[in-house]
């Protein structure tokens, strides 16, 4: 049972234009999220968090943004660079956010067109 | 100077043989963690360490065990090996339960059995 989904497995962006990445989950129990970028051969980077009393989560171009009663969460990125060709991951963890055990998504493959 | 490192990076081993997967992290983090990524890119948790005490065991096979001599270390040894344990295996580590700061990841271990 997949709790954690990222329905697009992939995505691309224009540089200067804004990415969307979608993530939904089926646990209504989770209530902390967290975003993680990954480039090849390498593992996941921390990127981004939100807990759920929130509705957005602000980091410089990076900005999370969680619906709970859709149980929807999406990072944007404003504006796309290069750099940010990644795969992205959202994770989610439930309930108290430390439960030492984050669900991943399958990710998400971004393409940064220059 | 890397955060989490595990040995070795790349596996190439036959079917029935024990192999050994190292990892250290040096952020001073009391929770270590083993995930899988399978083929179809699903990170799975398998082990989450606390304080040197298995504290997650995500109905893994019981040729798969953990050992954490100390809080820096958490090392994954397979007995045993099987096709379907071809996969990359990431060691991870966090303060607490991951929180506000996420999970630090390695940079994984390809495991190819033949």
């Amino acid at each position: 049972d997949q709790q954690v989904k990222q329905n697009s497995p992939s995505l691309s962006v224009q540089e200067g234009r804004i990415s969307i990445l979608n993530c939904d989950y089926t646990n209504s129990m989770f209530d902390y999220f967290l975003w993680y970028k990954k480039y090849p051969a390498e593992g996941p980077t921390f990127l981004i968090s939100i807990s759920s009393i929130k509705d957005k989560n602000e980091d410089g171009r990076f900005t999370v943004f969680l619906n709970k009663s859709a149980k929807h969460l999406s990072l944007h990125i404003v504006p796309s660079q290069p750099g940010d060709s990644a795969v992205y991951f959202c994770a989610a963890t439930g309930p108290g956010g430390g439960t030492y055990k984050y669900i991943f998504g399958t990710g998400t493959r971004l393409k940064v067109l220059a | 100077d890397t955060a989490v490192s595990q040995t070795p990076k790349y596996l190439v081993t036959q079917m029935g043989n024990d192999k050994s997967i190292k990892c250290e992290q040096n952020l001073g983090h009391d929770t270590m963690y083993w995930y899988k990524q399978d083929s179809k890119k699903f990170l799975k948790i398998m082990f989450s360490y606390n304080n040197k005490e298995l504290i997650i065991n995500e109905t893994v096979p019981n040729r798969f065990s953990p050992k954490s001599p100390d809080k820096a270390h958490l090392n994954l040894h397979i007995n045993s090996l099987e096709l379907g344990d071809s996969a990359v295996y990431f060691c991870a580590s966090s303060r607490g339960g991951g929180a506000n700061y996420g999970y630090t990841f390695g940079s994984g271990t390809r495991l190819t059995v033949v």
